[in-house]
């Protein structure tokens, strides 16, 4: 069964920073990887996709990575806004032979960036 | 932009009464999602549908239903709402030709009195 782990499960840092989240699954058979950031009380908005034969993607000042052998995906965020702040989640999506499973989230990273 | 609608964003509630908790997707997404989070924790998956008349139970059970009969449409309903069933209600869609990257509505906050 796959699993996905987020650490840390909270970071607080100054504003400026550049940081690095980071996303663990145990199942390296994946389609994609989504990742999300959710304000509270909101819903999730979709901040980059990573197919399993790439190896990392960029938006704006956020760049992801993906290492599906080792069952690995970073976050980079480069510096950091107070307006960065929101809990980060991270999503694998299964390959089943060719037919693609449901999403499968992490318990996410909650960001505090301090002005 | 993703063009995903939730209805009602917020709901409280008696015990007893049924809901119905709209979601509607304007991408002509064939597969929609519907998911439950507890705050502070994971989303969970309770249904999920591929296309009109298909819909299929998530991996947390749920005493919800949906029901899919047109693609832009995925209502859930309970029939008898309890404290139990206090939530937030996340919708989401997904298309073919964007490697299913999933889009997300702004959920409904159901409280059960």
């Amino acid at each position: 069964k796959q699993e996905v782990t987020q650490i840390p499960a909270a970071l607080s840092v100054p504003e400026g920073e550049n940081l690095v989240l980071n996303c663990s699954f145990t199942d390296s058979a994946i389609y994609n990887l989504q990742w999300f950031r959710q304000d509270p009380g909101k819903g999730l908005t979709s901040l980059l996709l990573i197919q399993s034969s790439q190896r990392e993607q960029t938006s704006g000042r956020l760049n992801a990575s993906l290492d599906k052998s080792s069952g690995r995906s970073t976050l980079y965020i480069a510096a950091s806004q107070p307006g960065d702040s929101a809990t980060y989640l991270c999503a694998v999506r299964h390959n089943y032979g060719g037919s693609q499973g449901n999403l499968i989230f992490g318990k996410g990273t909650k960001l505090s960036v301090k002005p | 932009e993703a063009d995903i609608y939730q209805t009602p964003r917020y709901l409280v509630i008696g015990t007893g009464k049924k809901i119905t908790l709209e979601c509607s997707q304007t991408m002509g997404h064939d597969k929609m999602y519907w998911y439950q989070q507890d705050p502070g924790m994971e989303l969970h998956l309770i249904h999920y549908s591929y296309g009109v008349n298909s819909t299929e139970k998530g991996d947390l059970s749920s005493e919800s239903t949906v029901s899919r009969i047109r693609t832009e449409h995925f209502p859930l309903t309970l029939e008898s709402a309890r404290p139990s069933h206090t939530s937030q209600y996340l919708c989401a869609s997904s298309g073919r030709g964007s490697y299913n990257e999933q889009f997300f509505g702004p959920g409904t906050r159901l409280t059960v009195l």
